[in-house]
């Protein structure tokens, strides 16, 4: 089975400090995501990559970062963070070939104070 | 953008009915669905898709329906057990845009014993 690992299961961070949120997957796959989670908006794209440092823009990429030096690792950052970024973040993986298939971490629930 | 919606935030059924969970979606051109089912803190797991060309899909108690004249999917959950209370997403692929997913807000589903 895929796994896709997310370092923290909660964070809880101060305002204006900065933030990494680590993802692992063990599938060798090209693909990889960051999606932020609030109740009643669903599933949100922040950024995206497609192979070893590519990266592309979702739909929400303001106040966010990403880095992917190694094909199995996806490191969302946030600079600086802010209250607003209080959410669950989600990391995907999926193989390529227009296969949708994402394969979930369990999530990190981020609280910015 | 477009964006897809559920009929029903929250279904509540007896263990042993059957499930249907509905999603409408507005993007005509749009060619491959999923749904997804998120069980408190978990991150969210693949169930079954279908794409644009097909009306039905099955799979093991589930079946997803897909009504593009309406523009409108479903699934379906046979035999609704304890097991499947969780969140459900839907989740649509504009055509052409490979690897973007826009998701749904999610319908609660309560199985009562």
């Amino acid at each position: 089975d895929v796994k896709v690992t997310q370092s923290s299961r909660y964070l809880v961070k101060r305002t204006g400090e900065k933030v990494f949120l680590e993802c692992v997957q063990d599938m060798d796959h090209e693909n990889m995501f960051w999606y932020r989670q609030d109740p009643g908006l669903g599933l949100r794209l922040i950024y995206f990559s497609y192979d070893v440092k590519m990266k592309e823009k979702g739909d929400i990429p303001e106040g966010y970062s990403v880095s992917r030096e190694k094909k199995e690792r996806f490191s969302l950052i946030l600079e600086s963070a802010s209250t607003n970024q209080t959410s669950m973040y989600l990391c995907a993986s999926s193989p390529p070939g227009g296969d949708e298939k994402l394969f979930f971490g369990s999530g990190t629930q981020l609280s910015v104070l | 953008g477009e964006s897809v919606g559920l009929h029903l935030p929250t279904l509540s059924v007896q263990e042993g009915d059957n499930s249907i969970i509905n999603c409408a979606y507005s993007n005509s051109a749009s060619d491959y669905f999923i749904w997804y089912k998120q069980e408190s803190g978990k991150g969210p797991q693949f169930i079954i898709d279908i794409r644009s060309n097909m009306d039905k899909r099955q799979g093991q108690r589930v079946t997803v329906l897909l009504n593009k004249t309406v523009k409108h999917l479903s699934l379906q959950i046979a035999a609704t057990q304890p097991g499947d209370s969780a969140v459900y997403f839907c989740a649509e692929r504009f055509s052409g845009a490979t690897n973007k997913l826009i998701f749904g807000t999610g319908t609660l589903l309560a199985v009562q014993p």
